[in-house]
């Protein structure tokens, strides 16, 4: 198993520039999520998907856009990147343990972006 | 808007000292509370604390949830210089499309001197 596979590891955009940050799993986890670390900040929530075909926004969705149409890939698209947008994403996913909740989510390695 | 806090946001230590780390959360709908640990690259799943589970242990880490209280103390106890790194608070909702998201804290920096 791969666990959590995220691509790129790195990136340096153009502010107005569009991406996909792709991430996928192969755990068969329902859960999927994007979550953005800036300093002193922890991790915020950017986007979520409960299965394949449902997404909803996180704490900040504002300037991306997300789409799942299987249950292994949970791409993030930038619009139209902003030096705001420069971040550590994080993508991770996990299985539901039905009324004890979620399992401890997995992330994945990480892609650190600069927007200049 | 769920809430959590932790505290201090950076601790320095002594190899062999004991740590306590504070987490304090308000959510809507609480489901469970999760601790991380984070080196140089993602969080790593420490533990999770439910309203069946309110207290966990593994070797030199332990952590309890005071559901009551609305808080969850991390304990680090003979901490070594590995056991530096950041450590993250979430919590999860229940219900609905809301199953999935998780809030995490700011984090605390733990450095732990030789």
């Amino acid at each position: 198993n791969a666990g959590v596979t995220q691509t790129p590891k790195f990136q340096v955009l153009k502010t107005g520039q569009s991406m996909t940050l792709q991430c996928a799993q192969d755990m068969n986890h329902e859960y999927m999520s994007w979550y953005r670390q800036d300093p002193g900040m922890g991790l915020r929530l950017i986007h979520y998907s409960v299965g394949a075909g449902i997404t909803d926004q996180g704490e900040v969705p504002n300037g991306y856009n997300v789409s799942r149409s299987t249950t292994e890939d949970f791409p993030l698209r930038l619009l139209s990147a902003a030096p705001s947008q420069t971040s550590v994403y994080f993508c991770a996913s996990s299985y539901s343990l039905g009324a004890n909740g979620l399992d401890g989510y997995t992330f994945g390695s990480g892609t650190r972006l600069t927007v200049v | 808007e769920d809430k959590v806090v932790q505290s201090p946001l950076s601790l320095v230590v002594h190899e062999g000292d004991t740590v306590t780390l504070n987490c304090s959360y308000e959510v809507t709908n609480f489901r469970s509370l999760l601790w991380y640990k984070q080196e140089k690259k993602a969080p790593t799943f420490l533990f999770m604390l439910t309203s069946s589970g309110i207290e966990k242990k593994s070797g030199r880490l332990s952590s309890i949830l005071d559901k009551k209280e609305l808080f969850s103390i991390l304990n680090i106890t003979a901490t070594q210089t590995g056991d530096s790194a950041v450590y993250l608070c979430a919590v999860a909702r229940a219900g609905g499309t809301s199953y999935g998201k998780l809030t995490f804290g700011q984090g605390t920096i733990l450095t732990v001197h030789p």
